[in-house]
């Protein structure tokens, strides 16, 4: 899996958008772009993953740059359930697992 | 739907022990991974399983090993344990397609092995 780089922390309003930043510069041509996120304690929940289109679902929205270099997850009405470890993993989809950094600690402000 | 299940949630053990942790797939899914997540960091991937043999393995010693059901279940098996080897033990539920490609992963609730 590539290598990912994201802030070790970042603060949030409730209601306003959370938009976390990934850099994943050494992401190959078969590697998805992967979210996850993990509330304390509790097993990571998967978000969203696109290869080179944004996608976006009841959860989330993915940007992915047009030089797959980085990507954005944006949480577009963020809430205090919120609060979490998101992570971001470049990753092939084969039988090799999932490769987890520390993520970005998200925390929502009321 | 069901989620995938796990048990038993906590655990504590002595070291030199041996343990077995339980998971059950998500319906519908056809490949089961287990990862270890020590305090502080993020989960470590220890190996994948799918139609019951192991086709993926992390850096782990041989004394983690593993089983999947013919029901997608699985049970990961770790012998003599080791004080470091207390943490949260995650298992992740997937589908495997026909051509190979691995679909997203849904992740347990864990269990907490405590190792004194």
């Amino acid at each position: 899996d590539a290598k990912t780089t994201q802030p070790t922390s970042m603060d949030c309003a409730e209601g306003r958008a959370a938009n976390l930043p990934c850099n994943h510069s050494t992401i190959s041509g078969n590697e998805y772009v992967y979210w996850y996120r993990q509330i304390h304690s509790q097993g990571p929940q998967y978000i969203i993953h696109g290869l080179k289109n944004n996608e976006t679902n009841e959860m989330a929205s993915l940007i992915i740059t047009e030089d797959r270099k980085s990507s954005t997850l944006i949480l577009p009405h963020a809430t205090l359930r919120d609060t979490a470890v998101y992570y971001c993993i470049a990753a092939g989809g084969g039988a090799d697992g999932l490769t987890f950094g520390k993520g970005t600690h998200l925390i929502i402000q009321p | 739907e069901t989620g995938v299940t796990q048990s038993p949630t906590h655990l504590i053990k002595t070291r030199g022990q041996q343990v077995t942790l339980r998971c059950s797939s998500q319906s519908g899914h056809n490949t089961v991974s287990w990862y270890q997540q020590a305090l502080g960091q993020g989960p470590q991937f220890i190996f994948q399983y799918y139609r019951e043999e192991e086709n993926g393995r992390g850096n782990f010693p041989p004394r983690f090993s593993g089983l999947q059901f013919p029901n997608y279940s699985s049970e990961l098996n770790v012998n003599a344990l080791e004080l470091d080897d207390s943490a949260l033990y995650l298992c992740a539920s997937s589908l495997t397609s026909g051509g190979g490609y691995i679909y997203e992963q849904y992740f347990g609730p864990g269990t907490r092995l405590t190792v004194t």
